[in-house]
């Protein structure tokens, strides 16, 4: 089993409809990353957080680490969206980051 | 502006051809980082800098070597590069171990 679950592994979507992506870890955490990646692109960071709920325009994550586990949320969800989101777990003394598979999400017009 | 650059954004080289593929970065930060991805795939670490010091993940292969000659570049050398060293070649850069990472947009890697 991954330390890293992120569900679901694909996600289609109409265009303005709320979009939640789940991750779940199996492994005590520092702080839990959201990254975005376009096909054939680099990775952007979206979140980085180890408590509580981050919002950044139309992109929202929570974080339940009692639960361990965290979600991103999309509103209004736009075709310029559709990329894949890797939640990614950084723990241990030099901060190794742990990724989840991804989430190829796809919003259609 | 661009933060963390990386050079070239596609390099094709022939198997067994020595590459070297370039990161660099305006940010000062101390740590750099470098993830092979490969299709379909999560990234997976290959090495890291604190500073000027290498640490090198346990299953990297001795193919991949690593060189930080200052704070702002970083280089990844393939000595014989495989079929299987097909991916695509990320570099992140942190100001400390454990704080967000700020990733370049990566060389994508074709051996022919």
């Amino acid at each position: 089993k991954n330390e890293v679950e992120q569900s679901p592994q694909n996600l289609t979507a109409q265009e303005g409809e709320f979009i939640t992506i789940n991750c779940s870890y199996s492994v005590g955490i520092s702080a839990l990353h959201w990254l975005q990646q376009h096909p054939g692109g680099g990775i952007v960071s979206l979140f980085m957080l180890s408590s509580g709920k981050k919002k950044h325009g139309r992109l929202i994550a929570t974080i339940n680490i009692q639960e361990k586990h965290s979600s991103l949320h999309i509103t209004a969800s736009h075709p310029r969206d559709s990329a894949v989101y890797i939640c990614a777990v950084g723990r241990g003394s030099n901060y190794k980051l742990t990724f989840g598979k991804g989430t190829l999400l796809t919003v259609n017009p | 502006d661009a933060m963390v650059i990386q050079n070239p954004r596609y390099q094709v080289t022939q198997f067994g051809k020595p590459v070297t593929l370039s990161c660099s970065q305006t940010l000062n930060h101390n740590v750099m980082y470098w993830y092979q991805q490969k299709s379909s795939q999560a990234p997976k670490l290959l090495f890291h800098y604190y500073d000027k010091d290498f640490n090198n993940e346990a299953d990297t292969p001795d193919n991949f070597q690593s060189r930080r000659p200052n704070t702002s570049f970083c280089f990844l050398d393939i000595r014989s590069p495989g079929l299987g060293d097909a991916a695509m070649y990320l570099c992140a850069t942190s100001r400390e171990e454990g704080w967000e990472q700020y990733f370049g947009p990566g060389t994508r890697l074709t051996v022919t």
